[in-house]
């Protein structure tokens, strides 16, 4: 298996432009998350799909930042307009469950960005 | 609400010898426990999970996790690391129904 595909893998981009993140989950899989991490807040869950629905966005900083996923392969994380605080590596995850509290993730190589 | 602490955020150890990361957690209803690793440039990969049972869980690579109730603790063990093993290690509680809470991550670093 290709385990979980996220593109691009460095991002660098000047503050007020838009920025998306694309993921694409295992296979099979039908839960999928959308995590940051930075130095000061460590790993944060953003927000999860299950089902291709959004289940739980209360980790979604402010209005700047939405995530769709149109079908089973494919989601994007956007940023618009971004800022240099939103300089993290933004991970991406799926699991083959619905059982969010228990099901193992797996996780994407993540997306640096950087936001000048 | 859950929440999990590591009280290490690096542990140097030399090849070949026994490291504990310390991982304790609070939360007022029962949980669930997991330890994920990232190695350089690469996603968390789960280690072991405890969900119930036997409070000693073993896990990949050697590495093995008890969950101490009483201590509210769930603390990660190698008898004998190699220099593979240097990663970051990140504590994870849940409960039914709620999402993955991670710990800060504890770097583990092997020195030959």
């Amino acid at each position: 298996d290709a385990g979980v595909i996220q593109s691009p893998r460095h991002e660098v981009t000047e503050m007020g432009q838009e920025v998306t993140l694309r993921c694409k989950p295992i296979s099979g899989h039908n839960s999928l998350f959308w995590y940051r991490q930075t130095m000061m807040r460590g790993l944060e869950l953003l927000i999860y799909f299950n089902n291709n629905v959004p289940i739980d966005d209360s980790g979604m900083p402010e209005d700047r930042f939405s995530a769709k996923m149109p079908n089973a392969s494919f989601s994007t994380l956007k940023i618009q307009p971004s800022e240099p605080r939103d300089s993290a590596v933004y991970f991406c995850a799926s699991s083959s469950g619905d059982r969010v509290s228990i099901d193992t993730q797996y996780f994407g190589p993540g997306t640096r960005l950087t936001v000048l | 609400a859950q929440s999990v602490t590591q009280l290490d955020s690096q542990v140097p150890v030399f090849e070949e010898a026994p490291v504990e990361l310390r991982c304790n957690y609070s939360s007022s209803v029962s949980v669930y426990l997991f330890w994920y690793v990232q190695y350089p440039n690469q996603g968390l990969q789960l280690l072991l999970k405890y969900l119930s049972g036997s409070t000693l869980v073993k896990g990949i690579n050697g590495f093995e996790a008890e969950f101490n109730k009483s201590q509210t603790s769930f603390h990660l063990r190698k008898p004998s690391v190699h220099i593979s093993d240097t990663a970051e290690y990140f504590c994870a509680v849940s409960v039914w129904g709620g999402k993955l809470i991670f710990g800060q991550g504890t770097e583990l670093s092997v020195k030959p």
